[in-house]
């Protein structure tokens, strides 16, 4: 059973604050990591897929780095607003089971706060 | 259509009633997928479609689930004599490349069991 972990569950932040949070996925068998922000009363939107040991990827004020070697992602979001209030879910990939799942944690919600 | 398009967006069914979930990919999409939310998790993987093949069906949970996508477009999701533990989130998403690339979900229908 594939196991991906994230921290924390949920963060209340001040608008204008930054913030990260974590990813956590077997380092062993890793093929792809994908990051989702999903807003409330919305679809999940992609902000990014990551493939290589030591990618970083960068989408306006988000950014993301991978560690596929110790089995992390971290996910930044610098200078917060209030629309950045959303649910953000990780998702995995490994290479065996021919890549046709992804296999998502339960989420980081965050709230920014005027 | 722009985006992906999943109806009902809201079901409500009494126990052992049948439920059929629809799916309107983007066009052009190949690949096409259902994950189920249940409170409080992460979308968990249903089955996974390359136009009409059903490529991998593992993550349904009991024989109650079908899916099909017969003509490689529209898919429906059925589930026979609903549960209670069947109430989730049911997630659409495609995709030109299977997981390779970023996954564009629909708002997903909200099934829940009396």
């Amino acid at each position: 059973i594939l196991n991906v972990e994230q921290s924390p569950q949920s963060l209340h932040v001040q608008e204008g604050d930054s913030t990260n949070f974590t990813c956590s996925f077997p380092s062993s068998n890793f093929y792809a990591l994908h990051w989702y922000r999903w807003e409330t009363a919305k679809s999940p939107e992609a902000l990014f897929v990551m493939t290589l040991n030591g990618d970083e990827k960068k989408k306006g004020r988000i950014s993301a780095t991978l560690n596929t070697k110790e089995g992390y992602s971290y996910l930044y979001i610098k200078g917060s607003q209030p629309e950045d209030s959303a649910t953000y879910l990780c998702a995995f990939i490994g290479l065996t089971g021919g890549g046709n799942k992804l296999t998502f944690g339960t989420g980081t919600q965050l709230k920014v706060e005027l | 259509g722009a985006g992906v398009s999943q109806s009902p967006r809201y079901k409500v069914a009494k126990r052992g009633q049948d439920v059929a979930l629809r799916c309107d990919p983007i066009s052009g999409h190949v690949s096409l997928f259902w994950y189920q939310q249940a409170l409080g998790q992460g979308p968990e993987f249903l089955t996974y479609f390359q136009n009409e093949a059903q490529l991998d069906k593992s993550g349904l949970p009991s024989d109650r689930f079908f899916a099909e996508r017969p003509e490689g477009s529209v898919s429906t999701l059925k589930i026979q004599r609903t549960q209670q533990e069947d109430s989730a989130v049911y997630l659409c998403a495609s995709s030109l490349v299977g997981h390779l690339g970023e996954l564009f979900f629909g708002e997903g229908s909200r099934l829940t069991v009396l």
